[in-house]
């Protein structure tokens, strides 16, 4: 199974300010098929369902705010949010697509400072 | 718009069995792969299982393979986790989610979820 790793597990971030959350995977997610990253991020807020921000890694999904950004490529993967509004308060999730089981990262939990 | 609605959660006892369901509508649930992911309290997600849209590819987890199935009913847009064996472990919110377009193994949208608690 691929292991998908988060850090930190928390952070707090002042408003308008930079987080950034990052996600490792044991082995690597990268096809040599496509040369694509089967890597996603969701954001998870309480009360709602998960929402898929980020897909291969750094396409933005439609509707995301452009302060959402993916980076990284192989097994080592990272989620910028710049300029932090109040409404990205949430617990934040990496999951690799590249094999079955389909794993996710253990979140982490973003607030503000 | 989209829409995905699960229900069939509930209390159930260890060892006994529960059926989700989960209604989709407002796109074309035939042409689309479908998930279960599931959320146990104050933990995170953990991928379940997923079937293609025709229902002739199907994968489960370690943790459910053996006690869970996956199936759909693409008559009645509807998707559905058979789950017997039920332990402690099991409870939590369960959520069903829609494939990507090109069965990617991606999930572009989830359902609001419903809770399964296992408790004697």
């Amino acid at each position: 199974d691929i292991v998908m790793t988060q850090s930190p597990d928390s952070l707090a971030v002042s408003l308008g300010e930079r987080a950034t959350i990052n996600c490792k995977s044991s082995p690597s997610v990268l096809s040599s098929s496509n040369n694509k990253n089967f890597l996603a991020w969701y954001q998870h807020k309480p009360g709602q369902p998960p929402k898929l921000l980020i897909y291969w890694a750094s396409t933005r999904e439609s509707g995301v705010p452009e302060r959402f950004s993916g980076s990284g490529s192989g097994t080592d993967f990272t989620l910028t949010i710049n300029s932090l509004q109040a409404e990205d308060v949430a617990v934040y999730y990496c999951q690799q697509y590249y094999s079955s089981p389909y794993t996710f990262g253990q979140g982490t939990t973003l607030e503000i400072k | 718009q989209m829409q995905l609605v699960e229900s069939g959660g509930g209390v159930v006892q260890p060892g006994r069995s529960l059926r989700l369901s989960c209604a989709a509508s407002g796109f074309a649930f035939s042409s689309y792969g479908m998930h279960w992911v599931r959320q146990a309290p104050g933990k995170g997600l953990e991928w379940v299982a997923v079937i293609s849209n025709d229902g002739s590819n199907i994968y489960y987890a370690d943790s459910v393979k053996g006690r869970f199935t996956i199936s759909r009913d693409n008559s009645k847009n509807t998707l559905f986790l058979q789950m017997n064996s039920l332990r402690d472990e099991d409870t939590a919110v369960y959520y069903c989610a829609k494939d990507s377009p090109t069965w990617l193994h991606l999930i572009d949208y989830w359902g609001q979820g419903t809770l399964v608690t296992v408790s004697s």
